[in-house]
């Protein structure tokens, strides 16, 4: 069983507001990953770490940020939600080149 | 960098019946490849993955996946489906080389019909 977690599952919240989605880890991992998903579509990397104090932007764009000064916790910021941010968002982890990653259980977040 | 392309984006099938989820890959390097299962509302659990050795592997809950190099392939196979196998299917590749990034397929919806 993997040893990821996030929170908050599920987080419905009016626009304008600033949120953050936590993710954390106790298996040590130094890759850790953001990803957006649309109900029943693709995974979109939006950010993603190598380690501790670095970060780098994924595939799609995002208005989001993330912080990475601790190994095992990766938050992800929206400073003001708009409804098109509406999503799943699923953070992920691993050693590196040959291991799996590792999924949390997602956070689906609303924005009304 | 590499990309990852599944064939299919809906596959449905009667229980009972065999089914093969198509992926294929494409890079510069060796990638090392995963065949991951997305139920309802819920994160992805690995199935099962190929490093290196037999391009045959076995996963969880029946499935098998052969890795073709001369294809480029990474099918994925269980010769008699259940109902609860009705989720969602993603492959996914990293390249064995530096500090890649995983890359996903667009997934395979894999619909059991009783």
């Amino acid at each position: 069983e993997a040893d990821i977690y996030q929170t908050p599952r599920y987080l419905v919240i009016g626009t304008g507001k600033k949120i953050t989605l936590e993710c954390s880890q106790t298996m040590g991992h130094d890759k850790m990953y953001w990803y957006q998903q649309d109900p029943g579509m693709e995974l979109h990397l939006i950010h993603y770490s190598y380690g501790v104090n670095s970060t780098e932007k994924g595939d799609l764009s995002s208005e989001s940020t993330v912080s990475r000064i601790r190994t095992e916790h990766f938050p992800l910021t929206l400073e003001s939600a708009r409804p098109s941010h509406t999503s799943q968002y699923l953070c992920a982890s691993s050693w590196g080149p040959g291991s799996e990653a590792f999924f949390g259980q997602g956070t689906r977040l609303t924005v009304v | 960098a590499q990309s990852v392309t599944q064939l299919d984006s809906q596959v449905p099938v009667f229980e009972e019946a065999p089914v093969e989820l198509r992926c294929n890959y494409s890079s510069s390097v060796s990638v090392y490849l995963f065949w991951y299962v997305q139920y309802p509302n819920q994160g992805l659990q690995l199935l099962l993955k190929y490093l290196s050795g037999s391009t045959l592997v076995k996963g969880i809950n029946g499935f098998e996946a052969e890795f073709n190099k001369s294809q480029t392939s990474f099918h994925l196979r269980k010769p008699s489906v259940h109902i609860s196998d009705t989720a969602e299917y993603f492959c996914a590749a990293i390249s064995n080389f530096g500090n890649e990034k995983l890359t996903f397929g667009t997934g395979t919806r894999l619909t059991i019909i009783p």
